[in-house]
């Protein structure tokens, strides 16, 4: 079956620390990737996402992910995080041979001082 | 990117009683999304609406529990209907980025509670 994990439910950072959100999923193909952030009473907003190519990609507010196909996996990283960055954050799935977007259950991002 | 607009932003209801959510799209698109998200909980699919045809639903969801509308291009509706607690979620409207499958642009969401 298709599916999108996200391991942690929970992370907490240092502001300035660095930051690494795993993703795994299970698909047949290569699937579309995405990284989708949602700010406290806000909506989602996409960061980055991956289709094709150089597989290091960078999003916006200073992140970027890697797509690994021999890991099944599409972590996210920041090399040094900032207290706005604290939100929940979804890894996503768009698989080729379907219409939607299949998301994690979501990694919940603290930034402590 | 296309802004979308939801109303209401946020309600509370009482048991039994149905909600219609609006969502407005400043762009013409082709297909709309409607997402559900329960209390810690990740985003589930409800249906996807179409202009000028029937919304197709997930696995889950009835178009007797949630009705969707698609009038034209620009604007859908999401009725939440014969409410429950268990209806208390956020309910996001969602487009897709023209030509580019799977990236899609959100609203901020309304969320109900009912009681």
């Amino acid at each position: 079956a298709q599916s999108v994990t996200q391991p942690d439910i929970h992370i907490t950072v240092s502001e300035g620390a660095s930051l690494e959100l795993r993703c795994n999923y299970s698909y047949g193909a290569t699937p579309y990737l995405f990284w989708y952030v949602q700010s406290p009473g806000q909506g989602l907003q996409l960061l980055l996402k991956y289709f094709s190519g150089d597989t290091l990609v960078q999003g916006i507010k200073g992140f970027e992910a890697e797509f690994k196909r021999s890991q099944s996996s599409f972590n996210l990283r920041k090399p040094s995080v900032h207290w706005s960055d604290a939100a929940e954050y979804f890894c996503a799935v768009f698989s080729s041979s379907g219409y939607a977007l299949n998301f994690g259950k979501g990694t919940s991002l603290l930034v402590t001082p | 990117s296309a802004v979308i607009s939801q109303k209401p932003s946020r309600d509370i209801c009482q048991r039994g009683t149905s909600l219609t959510i609006q969502c407005q799209v400043d762009s013409q698109v082709t297909m709309m999304f409607w997402y559900r998200q329960q209390p810690g909980q990740s985003l589930t699919l409800i249906a996807t609406a179409n202009q000028g045809s029937e919304a197709t639903y997930e696995s889950g969801f009835v178009i007797d529990k949630f009705p969707i509308s698609r009038p034209n291009l620009t604007f859908s509706t999401l009725t939440v209907s014969n409410m429950s607690p268990e209806d208390s979620s956020i309910y996001l409207c969602s487009v897709e980025r023209s030509g580019v499958s799977g990236e899609l642009f959100f609203g901020e969401g309304s969320r109900l509670t009912v009681l």
